[in-house]
C-alpha cells in the first residue's frame, strides 16, 4: 500500500541536541511538507518542498532544517536553537497543484517529540 | 500566509443528529482549493471533503456536506446523522500550494 511513514512515533530530546525526524513516501507525489502541531492548536507549516533539491520556509521555520536530495525523503532537523520544540510534528505529501488536480493532501501518522 | 478562521472551538451532538462547523478565510485568488481535515483521538489525518472554488455545486461525500459560499469566503461542513466514529478535530484548511489550516473545532458525539 502506498503512503507516508514516519519514524520514530516517540523521540525524546535532551536540552541542546539536535535530532532528525524521518518521512518517506512512496506515493510519487512531488510536494512534500512538515507541520507542526502544539496541544489543542492547529497546524502551523515549518518547511515545504515541490520538488528534489528545493525547498522553502513555511511560518514557523526558525530552529529547524531540512533537506530533500530524494524524491521519497524529507528528513527534519530540530536543532538546538528551537526555543520549544516539544509538539507533536506531522509530514504530508501531494500532487502539485501545477498538474491541474488536487487529491488533497496525504499524512503520516507522525512523531511526538518531548524534550526532557 | 492565508487566514483561515474557526470560531468554534467545541461543539456536541446528540447521536444521530447533525452538526454544522463554520469556517471562513481570507484570500485574493480566484481558483483555490478548500479542505475539511478529521483528526480523530489517534492523531491521524483524515481527509473529509473537498471543494474547488471554481465549482459552483457543493461538494458532497455521504454523511459529510459543504455549503461553500465564494463571495463570502465561507466553507461550512455539515455532519448528517452523527455516528460515535465522527468524534474528532476538524480542521478547515485552505491550499494555495500549502495548506493553511483554522485552529480546528473539536465535535464530540454523545450517544
Amino acid at each position: 500500500d502506498g503512503g507516508i511513514t514516519q519514524s520514530p512515533k516517540y523521540l525524546f530530546r535532551k536540552e541542546g541536541q539536535n535530532v532528525t525526524l524521518s518521512c518517506e513516501q512512496n506515493l510519487n507525489h512531488d510536494a512534500m511538507y512538515w507541520y507542526r502541531q502544539d496541544p489543542g492548536q492547529g497546524l502551523r507549516l515549518i518547511y515545504y518542498s515541490q520538488i528534489v533539491n528545493d525547498f522553502q520556509k513555511g511560518d514557523i521555520a526558525e530552529g529547524y532544517s531540512v533537506s530533500r536530495e530524494k524524491k521519497e525523503s524529507f528528513p527534519l532537523t530540530v536543532t538546538s536553537a528551537q526555543k520549544n520544540p516539544t509538539a507533536f510534528y506531522l509530514c504530508a505529501s501531494s500532487i502539485p497543484r501545477d498538474t491541474g488536480v488536487n487529491y488533497g493532501y496525504t499524512f503520516g501518522s507522525g512523531t511526538r517529540l518531548t524534550v526532557v | 500566509a492565508q487566514t483561515v478562521t474557526q470560531s468554534q472551538p467545541e461543539m456536541s451532538v446528540q447521536e444521530a443528529e447533525t452538526v454544522t462547523l463554520s469556517c471562513t478565510y481570507d484570500t485574493s485568488e480566484n481558483n483555490y482549493y478548500l479542505f475539511w481535515y478529521k483528526q480523530p483521538p489517534s492523531r491521524q489525518m483524515i481527509l473529509v471533503i473537498r471543494q474547488e472554488a471554481y465549482k459552483q455545486q457543493n461538494a458532497t461525500e455521504n454523511r459529510f456536506s459543504v455549503n461553500f459560499q465564494k463571495a463570502a469566503k465561507s466553507f461550512s461542513l455539515k455532519i448528517s446523522d452523527s455516528q460515535l466514529g465522527d468524534t474528532a478535530m476538524y480542521f478547515c484548511a485552505f491550499d494555495d500550494y500549502k495548506l493553511s489550516f483554522g485552529a480546528g473545532t473539536t465535535v464530540t458525539v454523545r450517544a
